[in-house]
C-alpha cells in the first residue's frame, strides 16, 4: 500500500497563476483533508471531505477550492495564487470522521509563490 | 474555542536522556488527544493517542496520559535515541472531521 500520495512535491508559482494539488489514498478511507503548515503555527485545516460527494470548509478556506473526485482522490486548487499561500500543504485521510479517528498524512507539497 | 498549547522548542538532549514535552489543552467537550511526529521531509504520523480521561497512550517507548484534572497530555520517554529527532505535535480531536494541532516542538538528540 502506498498510503496517501501527493503531487507535486515542490512547485514555484508567480502571483496570479493557478494550480491544482493532487492527493490520492489507497486505504479505502471515507474522509479526506487538506492542511497547510506554516512555521510556528502547526497545521491548519483548509477543507475536508467527510465522504465521497461532500466537502466542507475548514479554518482557512479563502483562496482555495477543492474537489472530491471519487473516494480515492481529493484535489486542492489555487485559482489565483498569492504570496500568502506560500506554505507546505498536506493531504490526510481517515477511515471515518469521528474525533477518535487517526489521520494518515501524505509527504506534503512545498509551494512557493513569488 | 478549543485549543492546544505545547512547549516551544527547540529541545536539545543527549542520547539516553529523559524526555518530557508539555502539552495542555482547553476544550468544552470530551476530546480525544493525540501526539503526532514528523520526521524530516515527511508527513505527520500518529505516535500515540488517548480517547478518554486517565487513558495512557504508548508507542515506541513514548507515553502520554490523558489528565482531565490538569487538562494535560505530556509526552514522555525514558531514554531517547538519535532516531527520535523530529518535530512533535500535540493535537486534540474536537469533533467529527476536526483536529486542532499545537504549533509543534522540534526535538534534537545529540549522540
Amino acid at each position: 500500500n502506498a498510503g496517501v500520495t501527493q503531487t507535486p512535491k515542490f512547485q514555484v508559482l508567480k502571483t496570479g497563476q493557478s494550480m491544482t494539488l493532487q492527493c490520492a489514498q489507497d486505504m479505502n478511507h471515507n474522509s479526506m483533508y487538506w492542511y497547510r503548515q506554516d512555521p510556528g503555527m502547526g497545521l491548519r485545516l483548509i477543507y475536508y471531505s467527510a465522504s465521497e460527494g461532500t466537502t466542507d470548509k475548514g479554518e482557512v478556506p479563502n483562496g482555495y477550492n477543492v474537489s472530491r473526485l471519487n473516494k480515492r482522490e481529493f484535489s486542492l486548487r489555487l485559482e489565483s495564487a498569492a504570496p500568502s499561500q506560500t506554505s507546505v500543504y498536506f493531504c490526510a485521510s481517515s477511515e471515518g470522521g469521528g474525533l477518535k479517528e487517526t489521520q494518515y498524512f501524505g509527504p506534503g507539497t512545498r509551494l512557493l509563490v513569488l | 474555542g478549543d485549543s492546544v498549547t505545547q512547549m516551544e522548542g527547540p529541545v536539545t538532549l543527549s542520547e539516553e536522556a529523559f524526555l518530557t514535552i508539555n502539552c495542555t489543552y482547553t476544550a468544552t467537550g470530551y476530546p480525544s488527544l493525540f501526539w503526532y511526529v514528523q520526521y524530516p521531509g515527511e508527513g505527520l504520523q500518529l505516535l500515540l493517542k488517548a480517547t478518554k480521561a486517565d487513558d495512557k497512550g504508548s508507542n515506541k517507548g513514548f507515553e502520554a496520559t490523558y489528565r482531565k484534572e490538569t487538562t494535560s497530555f505530556h509526552l514522555e520517554k525514558g531514554s531517547v535515541q538519535v532516531s527520535d529527532s523530529a518535530v512533535y505535535f500535540c493535537a486534540l480531536g474536537e469533533s467529527a472531521s476536526k483536529i486542532i494541532f499545537g504549533s509543534g516542538t522540534r526535538l534534537s538528540i545529540r549522540p
